[in-house]
């Protein structure tokens, strides 16, 4: 099946700092998203990216579609307490959807 | 809306015993879909369906079963369980196959001893 490569596998970061993970995958997608994971729920769709090269902000989140339409990254500025949980990206092709391996994100006060 | 709703929320299973987890939405939804989320891998797809009497197997579809008699329901069934399905199901639902927002459900979370 399709694999997505996700890193890092966790990180650990003081309130405000930037963070960034990435995505990648040895296939070609037509659709990019990143979810949000707290525990004990489901992931919740936090941004979705359609077009190679694309370039989309939520509030501190900001997301590309990688031009290779192979990988994706995510950032998320000036990080706050509420921040933390699993983020996972994901990709979508036909209308099967494929999950990376999540990142774990602390966020120390 | 309740969204999407899951029962049971929790589960133990004895190696070979028969269970049904439940899923249900009322957003009217024509995709939904089941995955399974272990520890280290992501969530991974089981099966899905892009609407009623349709069903389809995902990437990892061995050991379950599925049916669409309603847009509303979409049932998953274990016929004889085993350790290697102890994991945490979620099922989610989307307006069209294809269809980029996907809602998850809270999940059920199922032990197999």
């Amino acid at each position: 099946g399709q694999q997505l490569n996700q890193s890092p596998q966790s990180m650990f970061i003081q309130e405000g700092e930037d963070v960034s993970m990435n995505c990648t995958s040895s296939s070609i997608f037509n659709t990019w998203l990143w979810y949000k994971q707290d525990p004990g729920e489901g992931p919740v769709l936090l941004i979705a990216l359609y077009k190679a090269g694309e370039l989309t902000s939520n509030g501190r989140l900001t997301a590309q579609f990688g031009i290779t339409r192979k990988d994706s990254f995510l950032n998320i500025s000036a990080s706050i307490p509420s921040d933390v949980g699993i983020y996972f990206c994901a990709a979508l092709t036909g209308n099967q959807f494929y999950f990376g391996t999540g990142t774990s994100l602390t966020v120390i006060p | 809306n309740a969204g999407v709703t899951q029962t049971p929320k929790f589960q133990v299973l004895k190696t070979g015993q028969s269970m049904t987890l439940q899923c249900a939405q009322d957003m009217n939804h024509e995709y939904m879909s089941w995955y399974r989320q272990d520890p280290g891998m992501g969530l991974r797809l089981i099966h899905y369906s892009v609407g009623a009497g349709i069903t389809d197997q995902g990437e990892v579809p061995n050991g379950y079963n599925v049916s669409r008699s309603t847009t509303e329901d979409f049932p998953l069934r274990l016929l004889s369980a085993a350790p290697s399905q102890t994991s945490v199901y979620f099922c989610a639902s989307s307006y069209a196959g294809g269809d980029y927002e996907q809602y998850f459900g809270p999940g059920t979370r199922l032990t197999v001893t």
